[in-house]
């Protein structure tokens, strides 16, 4: 069974860099068929894809957020880590993990972690 | 870049059928994944590839995609089906995954 959980600070200050983690069991971060996707939610807002990392390290992100994000994975640890840089009050949201490799569905879901950005 | 459209909300009494639809160009080319989500609680897929059920997910959930617009349908509803519904493709031009603003279902 593949589960996935997200830890990190609650809150962050403009300016700061944010770093979550993904913790990822029951699926190996070698597995060929293995995909971690990054997606958050503002509240009350949908859903937004952030990014994601294969198996092979290769890594996609979503156009608009390219330059301030980076992705990466722990095989030793199972983590994978998403990484934002100058955080503004607008990123505040609940951030996801999930499992899936295109064209295929999300079909697990870390419980998310929400993240406030305030001074 | 690709955009899928849906209606912020659809209203159904319980025990009729509710339709929720996603709209996007020429969407019937792509595959439709669909998920459910409930306040505080993460997505979760009740349809994937325009039709298919996961395990658990009740035969009164079903999919179906023509021409601009791919359609969740929900028969019978009941109360606990209250939640915000999401579609979401992978835009193949571009590589990258997308979300429709989703619905919010209301049961009456």
């Amino acid at each position: 069974q593949v589960t996935l959980k997200e830890s990190g600070p609650v809150l962050v200050k403009p300016t700061e860099t944010l770093t979550l983690t993904c913790a990822v069991s029951g699926l190996s971060l070698t597995n060929s068929n293995m995909g971690v996707n990054w997606i958050r939610q503002p509240p009350g807002r949908a859903l937004e894809w952030l990014g994601n990392i294969f198996s092979n390290d290769e890594k996609s992100y979503t156009t608009s957020l390219k330059s301030r994000l980076t992705i990466s994975k722990n095989t030793s640890n199972s983590h994978v880590v998403l990484s934002m840089t100058n955080m503004d009050p607008v990123d505040t949201a609940t951030y996801y993990c999930a499992s899936g490799l295109p064209p295929d569905a999300f079909d697990v879901w870390g419980p998310g972690t929400l993240v406030t950005v305030s001074s | 870049s690709y955009v899928l459209t849906q209606a912020p909300s659809v209203s159904v009494a319980p025990g009729k059928t509710a339709r929720i639809t996603c709209g996007g160009n020429n969407i019937e080319s792509k595959s439709v994944h669909w998920y459910h989500q409930k306040p505080g609680q993460a997505p979760m897929v009740v349809i994937y590839y325009d039709s298919d059920r996961p395990s658990g997910i009740p035969e009164r959930f079903s999919g179906s995609n023509s021409g601009n617009t791919a359609t969740l349908t929900i028969s019978r509803v009941e109360a606990g089906d209250e939640a915000d519904y999401y579609c979401q493709v992978w835009d193949t031009s571009s590589d990258r995954p997308v979300f429709g603003g989703g619905t919010k279902l209301t049961v009456l």
